[in-house]
């Protein structure tokens, strides 16, 4: 079974704070997508990073993937309100699994205005 | 598109009773996904359908719980009889195979009591 592990599991932070959460495995995965959940919605995709050592940036928020692919990181510069929510990592496989995602428990990040 | 649409949005229903949760996918997706997410487990799949044909149910808990797709444009999740450990948020997904990320619903809320 592939597992994901996200770091840290709870954080909170004033407006205006930098903060990086992480995404750890002893899998390798294909690719590794990142959502964003807010309360009473589902998941939301922000992005997918593929190649080993990809570096993606989507405004304020940078990610990740780990040279070997079997981690991620995602570093939010100047947090602002609107970026509280839970945010998920999702492992996809390959092969016969290529279908399936294998989500992380998320990091819930609360910004304080 | 409206994306995935998921009903009912809440449901309470006393333990014993058979409780059916629906999806509508977007026009065009092939594959349809049933997630079950709690504190504790986190983002669990249930269940896999390509092109309404169901292709891996490993994630399904135990035989009290079963899922159709009659069509492409049409699933249904159902528990029969229900326990209060059932009590989650479950989620269907949908995506073009093998092309960009997962589009979620908003969820049903399960209460069994």
């Amino acid at each position: 079974t592939q597992l994901l592990e996200q770091s840290p599991q709870f954080l909170s932070i004033q407006e205006g704070e930098n903060l990086t959460v992480y995404c750890n495995s002893s899998s390798v995965f294909s690719s590794l997508q990142w959502y964003r959940q807010e309360p009473g919605e589902g998941p939301v995709l922000l992005v997918t990073v593929v190649t080993g050592g990809e570096v993606k940036k989507l405004k304020r928020l940078t990610f990740q993937f780990g040279d070997a692919r079997k981690d991620s990181s995602l570093h939010i510069t100047a947090a602002q309100p609107g970026d509280t929510g839970l945010y998920l990592c999702a492992g996809v496989g390959s092969g016969a699994g290529s279908y399936q995602l294998t989500f992380g428990k998320g990091t819930k990040l609360s910004v304080i205005p | 598109d409206a994306g995935v649409i998921q009903s009912p949005r809440h449901e309470v229903t006393e333990m014993g009773q058979e409780v059916t949760l629906r999806c509508k996918p977007i026009s065009g997706h092939n594959s349809l996904f049933w997630y079950r997410q709690t504190m504790m487990r986190g983002l669990e799949l249930l269940i896999y359908f390509n092109n309404n044909v169901p292709i891996d149910d490993s994630g399904m808990p135990e035989d009290r719980f079963s899922a159709k797709m009659p069509n492409a444009s049409f699933s249904t999740l159902k528990i029969q009889p229900s326990e209060p450990r059932d009590s989650a948020v479950y989620f269907c997904a949908s995506s073009l195979q093998g092309i960009g990320g997962y589009t979620f619903g908003s969820g049903t809320r399960l209460t069994v009591v």
